[in-house]
Order: structure tokens, then C-alpha cells, then sequence
């Protein structure tokens, strides 16, 4: 059935450094990617997202990137720091509703 | 506070029971989800409302399950005859329209004993 996929379970890095987490999408036909941030005992937040007619798009120290071809989301957080530390998903909408995949966890060494 | 408001944000109850959890979506949002997270999961997507359309009930995994929304108002999940494999949380979003970034509340944490 359609998936989303994560490459990482884990993340661990340092603060300050940047932090790339990457997803795989099995739907050719989805044309929307969010990112959400999940925190302990909190809803998912949304981070920024992506349409399928573009590349990258970038945030406030976050950059979505997008390769259609390969069907490969790729979220990179800048400097970062304690707070940015939760699990991280990447969902495709092909149409409706959202498929998530399996989360990231980040967890950032002071 | 207009963001996406759940209630009970826990409940506890016993294997047979109904539940009704309640979500109250950002004001103006049309579309409404409701999702099942297991513990250390993604979402698991369950149903779909988006205006006055019928709803997506796809995702629904028994007929034990049905959700209610008057309107583009509040909305109601009920689980009939609990099992414990229901224990999860259910989270509720919005959006001004499907295909729009989804915002969603903080869930109710079911657990059946």
C-alpha cells in the first residue's frame, strides 16, 4: 500500500551543528509534503511544507528539499538547538489526507 | 487560544465500553481529520470531513468506529465495545480546506483496560 518512509530512526547531534533528516514517498501522485514536529504528549506541529512544483523552500532555519525523481523529502534545521530535540515526520498528500511515516527522532547533545 | 481543542486529553475505561471523544476545530477551518497514533508510531489516518462533501471514511478499521460533525463545527469520534488494541491517542486537525497545512490539537489518550 502507499507509504512513507524514514532512512533514520534516530538523530543524534550536536548543538549548533545542522541537522538533515531524510524520507522516502511511494505515491507518484502526491503534489503536498508537510513536516511536522512532535513533542511528548503534544500534537504534531507544522514546520513548513512543499508543493510538487517546486525544489526547496526555506524557512526560519529549516529547508525543505524536494527531488521528484527519486522521490526523496529531506528537512535540514540550521544551528541547532536543545529545543529543536522531538520526533520529526514527513507526510505526502496525495489528495485529502495526509500519509505519515514512521518519525525521526532528533536529539540534540548540549 | 484558537487552535485545536480535544477532549477528555485522557481517558480510562473499561474493555465494552463506547467512548466519545470531542473535537472542537480552529474557527473558519472547513476540513476536519481524525488520526490514531500507537505508541512510538506515525498517524494512522481514520476519516476525512471537508464541508458539506460526505466523508472520507476510509480509514476507519471497524464499524465499531464512527465520527460525527455538525456542520463545519465541532466534531464527535465514538468507539463502540472497546478493545484493548484501541488503546492509543486520537488526534484531531483542521485546515481551511483540504490540501492546506493541517493544524491539530494535543489528542486523547485512550487507554482500555
Amino acid at each position: 500500500g502507499e507509504s512513507v518512509g524514514l532512512h533514520l530512526p534516530t538523530l543524534s547531534v550536536q548543538e549548533g551543528d545542522n541537522s538533515i533528516i531524510n524520507c522516502a514517498y511511494s505515491n507518484s501522485a502526491s503534489d503536498y509534503f508537510i513536516w511536522y514536529k512532535q513533542e511528548s504528549g503534544k500534537g504534531p506541529q507544522f514546520i513548513i511544507d512543499i508543493r510538487s512544483n517546486m525544489d526547496k523552500r526555506q524557512g526560519q532555519r529549516v529547508t525543505v528539499l524536494l527531488n521528484k525523481t527519486v522521490k526523496h523529502l529531506s528537512l535540514q534545521i540550521a544551528a541547532t538547538q536543545p529545543g529543536d530535540s522531538a520526533v520529526y515526520f514527513c507526510a505526502e498528500m496525495p489528495g485529502g489526507k495526509l500519509i505519515f511515516g514512521q518519525g525521526t527522532e532528533l536529539s540534540v547533545k548540549p | 487560544g484558537a487552535g485545536v481543542s480535544q477532549s477528555p486529553s485522557n481517558k480510562v475505561t473499561e474493555k465494552g465500553k463506547d467512548v466519545e471523544l470531542r473535537c472542537d476545530p480552529i474557527s473558519g477551518h472547513t476540513a476536519l481529520y481524525w488520526y490514531r497514533q500507537r505508541l512510538g508510531q506515525g498517524l494512522e489516518f481514520l476519516i476525512y470531513f471537508q464541508g458539506n462533501s460526505a466523508p472520507d471514511k476510509s480509514g476507519l478499521p471497524s464499524d465499531r468506529f464512527s465520527a460525527e460533525r455538525t456542520g463545519e463545527s465541532v466534531s464527535t469520534l465514538t468507539i463502540q465495545r472497546t478493545q484493548q488494541e484501541d488503546s492509543a491517542v486520537y488526534l484531531c486537525a483542521s485546515s481551511w480546506t483540504d490540501n492546506q497545512p493541517q493544524h491539530f490539537g494535543d489528542g486523547t489518550r485512550l487507554s482500555i483496560l
